[in-house]
This record gives C-alpha cells, sequence and structure tokens, in this order.
C-alpha cells in the first residue's frame, strides 16, 4: 500500500483529455515534496514524462502536462492516442520514509 | 549514446545470492546519484536503493541489511549485491541516474534485468 494514491485505472476515447490524480499527505505532496510522472509502456521500461511537478523532458510532447497543489498533484493528457496507452507511476518523496515513493500506478486504456 | 544496461539477473533459490551489474556508456556514474528501482511481476515500482556521488548510500526499510549498493568507477558500473533472498524479491531491477533536486527524480532507465527466487 503506497503513500501515494492513484487510480487503478482510467479510460478515454482518441482525442479527449484524461486526468491522473496522485493523492498524498502532509508528510509528502504537502510537505512541498516535489511530484514527478513516468509512464511504462507494455514490456518496457519506465520513462520520465514529467519531472519536478509541471516539466516536461525534451521530446515528450505538450499533450502531457502536471500540476500540484496541496496533499495531491494530476498528470493531464489530451488529445488522447492509441500509443498513450500505458501505465503511468507518480513519485516523490516522504518524510517518514527512506528514498523515493511511488504511486501504486494507473493503467490507462484508449478505447 | 547514454544507457545503462542490467545484467546478472537469473534464477536463484531462496536464501541465496546475486549480484546485477549496470553499466553505463554516455555519462559518468559516480559524477551522478544511482538508483536501484525494481517491478514485481504485475506490480508498481518500488524504490530500492542509492548511491550518492559522495559515496553515501541509502536502503529502503524494507530490505533490512540484505542488499548493498556499489560502483566500480573504473568500469563505470553501478552494482547490487543481494543477499538471503526471498521469493518476494522477485521482479524486474531497473537501474536509473537519479537527479538530485530536493526530491530525486529518475531521468535515465535502463531495460532491466529479471531476478526470480524459486526452489
Amino acid at each position: 500500500q503506497s503513500v501515494l494514491t492513484q487510480p487503478p485505472s482510467v479510460s478515454g476515447a482518441p482525442g479527449q483529455r484524461v486526468t491522473i490524480s496522485c493523492t498524498g499527505s502532509s508528510s509528502n505532496i504537502g510537505a512541498d515534496y516535489n511530484v514527478h510522472w513516468y509512464q511504462q509502456l507494455p514490456g518496457t521500461a519506465p520513462k520520465l514524462l514529467i519531472y519536478t511537478n509541471n516539466n516536461r523532458p525534451s521530446g515528450v510532447p505538450d499533450r502531457f502536462s502536471g500540476s500540484k497543489s496541496g496533499t495531491s498533484a494530476s498528470l493531464a493528457i489530451t488529445g488522447l492516442q492509441a500509443e498513450d496507452e500505458a501505465d503511468y507511476y507518480c513519485q516523490s518523496s516522504d518524510i517518514s520514509l527512506t528514498g523515493s515513493v511511488f504511486g501504486g500506478g494507473t493503467k490507462l486504456t484508449v478505447l | 549514446e547514454v544507457q545503462l544496461v542490467e545484467s546478472g539477473g537469473g534464477l536463484v533459490q531462496p536464501g541465496g545470492s546475486l549480484r546485477l551489474s549496470c553499466a553505463a556508456s554516455g555519462f559518468t556514474v559516480s559524477t551522478n546519484y544511482m538508483t536501484w528501482v525494481r517491478q514485481a511481476p504485475g506490480k508498481g515500482l518500488e524504490w530500492v536503493s542509492v548511491i550518492y556521488s559522495s559515496g553515501s548510500t541509502y536502503y529502503a526499510d524494507s530490505l533490512k541489511g540484505r542488499f548493498t549498493i556499489s560502483r566500480d568507477n573504473s568500469k563505470n558500473t553501478l552494482y547490487l549485491q543481494m543477499n538471503s533472498l526471498r521469493v518476494e524479491d522477485t521482479a524486474v531491477y531497473y537501474c536509473a541516474r537519479t537527479i538530485n533536486a530536493f526530491t530525486w527524480y529518475f531521468d535515465l532507465w535502463g531495460r532491466g534485468t529479471l531476478v526470480t527466487v524459486s526452489s
């Protein structure tokens, strides 16, 4: 059971907008720790998608955006495409834990 | 090309040991923070360990001293020595270059190596 809670699954039709939430607490996201997001395509390694709450690495389309407020963060994907079907993970730190923490992951299905 | 390549995974019996390697190219391991992350079959990502550029090391509380992270600067390679392995250590193990920006994040990942602990 991760200290960062994500919905197990979300879905959307091509072209639509979907959001994935990452809910934490005052000991992690609410303690002003940054949130990062990763995309894991089927059978591949995770890839950095958003860093430090709302920054995109070079090469990541601007269809992907991140935000953070209070004890939660969100990943938004606009103009959904079939190739976006993957697992998405949020990641941060927690005052009471050594190292990094990941959310449980969200499987995005493109209908 | 900047990349990480893990090796050393395989089948091991409970109680056994295994050493994973992560060879880096295109950048220097010793001047970066480096991390191991694992993923059990069908499960999410779990942070395992980090080594700082200073050489300081940190581990997930759940590992209870069974794993050791290290590096060989001459080989530009990161290692994870795993002892007293348990069935629940079965996972794909990824190494990742780690950016220290108040909260760490992982900007470069290897493809992973599968460790199976079974009798």
